[in-house]
């Protein structure tokens, strides 16, 4: 069974760093396409990040430069680094196995608040 | 900057057929896209629901189908229940490892 447990979010004030965890089970996290996606509170949802399972990355505009997605394959984890934060970065963030470009299994996502 | 359009709300009675749609602010939508639909219920994780256009996820119930009408990927429920009321995204891939989500629609089965 295919299982994501987000952690690391929390309260973080602007221009702080934080780093996020995704926990994979069920399946290699280094054969898999891995994503975030966030969702600002009472907002829709923003694709942030993908990483392939070559190792190819990719971003969205509004986080080039400050986010960093990475993996871990010994540990069989994802992670996202955040640096520069900004309160509009304030969400809660779904680590998300993306295959046959489909967001396939979703997280249950932690909250990450951006504000001093 | 692309923008992915959805209407902000819909409404349906039960029983009755909605679709919903997701188009670009400049431009069409096609199968290069990779339209996919998502479902989600306040306070829970997205559910997927479509994938590549008109692909059902396991577990999905046939009611739901995926399509391309005229310019725009389109989300069609045949039947609609009480328990479809939810928040419906698309994404559409953009090309070059980049996402893109539509604002979401918003439907009432009432």
């Amino acid at each position: 069974e295919v299982q994501l447990v987000e952690s690391g979010g929390g309260l973080i004030q602007p221009g702080g760093s934080l780093r996020l965890s995704c926990a994979a089970s069920g399946f290699t996290v280094s054969y898999s396409y891995m994503s975030w996606v966030r969702q600002a509170p009472g907002k829709g949802l923003e694709w942030v990040s993908i990483i392939y399972s070559g190792g190819n990355t990719y971003y969205a505009d509004s986080v080039k430069g400050r986010f960093t997605i990475s993996r871990d394959s010994s540990k069989n984890t994802v992670y996202l680094q955040m640096n520069s934060l900004r309160g509009e970065d304030t969400a809660v963030y779904y680590c998300v196995k993306t295959r046959d470009y489909s967001f396939e299994y979703w997280g249950q996502g932690t909250l990450v608040t951006v504000s001093s | 900057q692309t923008v992915v359009t959805q209407e902000p709300s819909f409404s349906v009675s039960p029983g009755g057929t909605v679709t919903l749609t997701c188009g670009l602010s400049s431009g069409s939508v096609s199968t290069t896209h990779y339209a996919s639909w998502y479902q989600q219920t306040p306070g829970q994780a997205p559910r997927t629901l479509i994938y590549t256009t008109n692909t059902r996820s396991s577990g999905v119930p046939d009611r739901f189908s995926g399509s391309i009408l005229g310019n725009k990927a389109a989300l069609t429920i045949t039947g609609a229940q009480s328990d479809d009321e939810s928040d419906y995204y698309c994404v559409l891939h953009m090309g070059s490892g980049i996402w893109v989500f539509g604002g979401g629609t918003k439907l009432t089965v009432l």
